[in-house]
Order: C-alpha cells, then structure tokens, then sequence
C-alpha cells in the first residue's frame, strides 16, 4: 500500500499563476483533510472532506479551492497564488471525520510563490 | 490561538536518556493524539488517548493526560539517534462538532 500520496513534491509559481495540488488514498478512508504547515505555527487546516461527495471550509480556507474527485483521490486549487501561500502543504486522509481514527498523511508539497 | 501547545520548543539530548515533551491545550477535549515528523517528511501518527484514559504506552512511548490541568506528556525512554524529529500534539475537540487543533510542535535532537 502505498498510503498518501502527494504530487508534486516540489512547485514555484510566480504571483498570480495557479495550479492544482493532487492527493490520492489507498486506505479506502472516507474523510480527507488539506493542512498547511508554516514555521511556528503548527498545522492549519484549510478544506476537508469528510466522506465522498462533500466538502467544507476549515480554518484558513482563503485562496484555496478543494475537488473530492471520488473516495480516493481529494485536490486543492490555488486559483491565484499569493506569496502568503507560499508554504508546505499536506494531504491527511483517516476513516472517519469524527477524529477518533488518527490520520495518515501524506509526504507533503513544497510550494513557493515569488 | 493555538488550542494544543507544545513545550519545550526544541530539546537536545543524549542518546540513550529520556525525552518529555509536554502539550498543553485550553478547552474540553474528545482525545488527544501525539505525531511524529522527521525532517522533510509528513507527519506519522504515535498514539492516541481519550479524555476518559490517563495513561498510555506503546513500546519506548509513554503518554499522560491530566485533564485537570489540561495537559498531556510524551516520554521517550532510552532515546536514540532515529528518534530526532519534531513532535506534535494535536487535540480534537468534540463541541460545535469535532475539529483537531495542531499545536507548533518540539523539536527533538538525539545526540549519538
């Protein structure tokens, strides 16, 4: 299995440009998260989806865009990217939203906006 | 601000002794887990203990909740070179449904 699996794993984009970060699960779990990991701060959630079908706004869902493509695979769009996004990002997935399944994440994506 | 608090920031030890790492949270909680991260790398699940639990183990990993004084440690025994990483917990609140909250984490460098 090969857990989470983010791509791509490193992106620069000037101001302005978008692009869309891709995650998919082989866990068949049904809720998935997008975190962003910034120095000092912690992880903060920015979309999730806690099963197929749907998808709601987390703590800093500013700037962003989430697609649940189907039980596997959840992406996140920057529409227009900013410098303050620039950040690690990381996809979770667990089995179910209700948080007492720890989550699995995946190796991250390292994105600079310049 | 920030629900689970890690303390200390960053911590260096000697192989083979002991490494705590405290969390400290502020409001009611459902469980509270702990996570690993080594450098570069996502984060990977530890241990989980619910507010009802006040003790847990899993090999070298002790954790302690005392929700009394809302706070939760990790012990590392006999520390080892492969456990340098940072640490987090992060809590999971179960009011106004269920929402988990990172803290910033520890830094843990185990000298060989």
């Amino acid at each position: 299995n090969a857990g989470v699996t983010q791509t791509p794993k490193f992106q620069v984009l000037k101001t302005g440009q978008s692009m869309t970060l891709q995650c998919a699960q082989d866990m068949n779990h049904n809720s998935m998260y997008w975190y962003r990991q910034d120095p000092g701060m912690g992880l903060r959630l920015i979309y999730y989806s806690a099963s197929e079908g749907t998808t709601d706004k987390g703590e800093v869902p500013n700037g962003y865009n989430v697609s649940r493509l189907n039980k596997r695979e959840f992406s996140l769009r920057l529409e227009s990217a900013a410098p303050s996004q620039t950040s690690v990002y990381f996809c979770a997935s667990s089995e179910l939203r209700n948080m007492v399944n720890p989550m699995s994440f995946g190796p991250g994506t390292r994105l600079t906006v310049t | 601000s920030q629900q689970g608090e890690e303390d200390p920031q960053a911590l260096s030890i000697q192989e083979g002794e002991n490494a705590t790492m405290n969390c400290s949270y502020k409001t009611s909680i459902n469980n509270l887990q702990w996570y690993r991260q080594n450098s570069g790398r996502g984060l990977v699940h530890l241990i989980l203990i619910r507010s009802n639990e006040r003790e847990k183990h899993s090999g070298r990993l002790r954790v302690t909740l005392d929700t009394s004084k809302k706070s939760s440690s990790l012990l590392i025994t006999a520390s080892r070179a492969a456990d340098t990483a940072s640490y987090f917990c992060a809590t999971v609140r179960n009011t106004g449904g269920f929402k988990t909250i990172f803290g910033a984490g520890t830094r843990l460098f185990v000298k060989a």
